[in-house]
């Protein structure tokens, strides 16, 4: 079974620029998260989808970053414009839901590692 | 203010010895807690986890306890391998059994050395 696909690997970018990270999930899982994880950090959830719609995106800093997962399947995180404190790892996670609302085991990417300059 | 709090950000054991990596957190919502392994380039991949009905859980070489009056779990290894050396990041939800919204700890590094 393919795990979960992030691309790119690696970015950098100047500081006011934009950028956009792709992933795609394990076939057949409805939840799909993504995470900033700062160097020295835990990965903090930024937001949850449930197929298409949004679940939870209470920690997300809307002013400059937004995501999307159209279709239920593939998904983008986009920040726009960036700042040297977004210099993390993104990754992005997917899950099966469970009966009752809830999820079961969070299955990982690789990340994308941004650095920001 | 961090509710999982991993306060050893580094372990070292000799191979065949016990690894006992520490957490503790102070929602005392959370009820159900997890432990993700990290490798270098690779996203965090999920070890084993326990309901905060259940004192202890067992898996292989794994174990994780859970004292929910001290709001504190442990993950033991036993006998520790040199393939277990990896970065072991806490996590709690309080979702009643679901995996979402996921609260980490900062991570321990954890070496085993031959």
């Amino acid at each position: 079974e393919a795990g979960v696909a992030q691309s790119p690997r690696y970015k950098i970018i100047e500081k006011r620029q934009s950028v956009a990270f792709w992933c795609n999930p394990i076939s057949g899982h409805a939840t799909l998260y993504w995470y900033q994880q700062i160097l020295g950090q835990g990965p903090k959830l930024l937001i949850q989808f449930q197929n298409n719609g949004v679940v939870d995106d209470s920690q997300l800093p809307k002013d400059r970053f937004s995501a999307e997962r159209l279709k239920g399947v593939d998904s983008t995180l986009k920040i726009q414009p960036a700042k040297l404190e977004d210099s993390a790892v993104y990754l992005c996670a997917s899950s099966l839901p469970l009966a009752g609302g809830n999820t079961d085991t969070q299955y990982f990417g690789p990340g994308t590692r941004l650095t920001v300059l | 203010d961090q509710q999982v709090k991993q306060n050893s950000p580094s372990l070292s054991v000799q191979e065949g010895r016990i690894s006992i990596l520490n957490c503790d957190y102070t929602n005392s919502m959370f009820d159900y807690f997890l432990w993700y392994k990290k490798y270098p380039a690779e996203g965090p991949t999920f070890l084993i986890s326990i309901s905060s009905i259940k004192d202890k859980n067992e898996d292989g070489r794994f174990t994780v306890f859970l004292n929910k009056s001290a709001k504190h779990l442990s993950l033991h290894i036993v006998p520790s391998q040199p393939g277990d050396s990896a970065v072991y990041f806490c996590a709690a939800s309080e979702g009643g059994g679901s995996q979402g919204n996921l609260i980490f700890g900062k991570g321990t590094k954890l070496s085993v050395k031959p």
